[in-house]
């Protein structure tokens, strides 16, 4: 079984829509990301988790919430989609040694 | 304002030959990552870099840290088709201003 998983792996959805993209992990790690990532521009950092009370922003956390309900998982919402955070959405997790262990990814687009 | 630039940005070249990524930083880092990803895959990890002079080698890929030209380097040797891919590099100052700024990727393309 995969150590980092994201559900779901794709998505569409209409503008003005409440979506979440949930991601879990059997690592055991204490910190958590999430990243976006559009063509040509690399992977940019939405919100990252120390741990289950530790919640930071973020390089472009505007549009966008989490909740880490566990140590295992981490969400991302998007409380109302617009067409420009159509984008892989990958999760990620680190723990000593700072490997960083990303899920599959969840494709997602906004009409 | 924290940049990551990396080059070149696709990069082809003949199996067997040499040749090295830059990655290039603007201000102070924590770590810096190198990772790897394939066309329609995810990302995965190759190096972590922690601290001034690290090198880290793994087969043919061997990735070093100067921090104080603010500079990596991920250094291809006797290049296979196998290591074709996108090359990403990342600055991790999430500990002084929540920042990881990824550079663009190196888009690798080794030619048979």
């Amino acid at each position: 079984d995969a150590d980092v998983t994201q559900t779901p792996r794709n998505r569409i959805t209409k503008t003005g829509k409440r979506i979440m993209l949930e991601c879990s992990q059997t690592k055991g790690h204490d910190r958590m990301y999430w990243y976006r990532q559009d063509p040509g521009l690399g992977l940019r950092l939405i919100y990252y988790s120390f741990d289950v009370k530790d919640i930071n922003k973020g390089e472009i956390s505007d549009g966008y919430s989490v909740s880490r309900q566990a140590q295992a998982k981490f969400s991302l919402s998007l409380e109302s989609a617009i067409p420009n955070q159509t984008a892989l959405y990958f999760c990620a997790t680190s723990g000593p040694g700072d490997t960083q262990y990303f899920g599959p990814g969840t494709r997602l687009t906004v009409l | 304002e924290l940049k990551v630039e990396q080059n070149p940005l696709f990069l082809s070249m003949q199996e067997g030959k040499n040749y090295t990524i830059y990655c290039n930083y603007s201000t102070t880092s924590d770590r810096l990552y190198w990772y790897r990803q394939d066309p329609g895959k995810s990302l995965e990890s190759l190096f972590v870099l922690l601290s001034n002079g690290a090198v880290k080698q793994e087969g043919r890929l061997m990735a070093s840290l100067d921090t104080k030209a603010r500079l990596s380097t991920l250094h291809i040797t006797a290049a296979v088709h196998d290591l074709s891919a996108t090359y990403f590099c990342a600055v991790d100052r999430s500990n002084r201003d929540d920042k990881i700024i990824f550079g663009k990727g190196t888009r690798l393309h080794i030619l048979p």
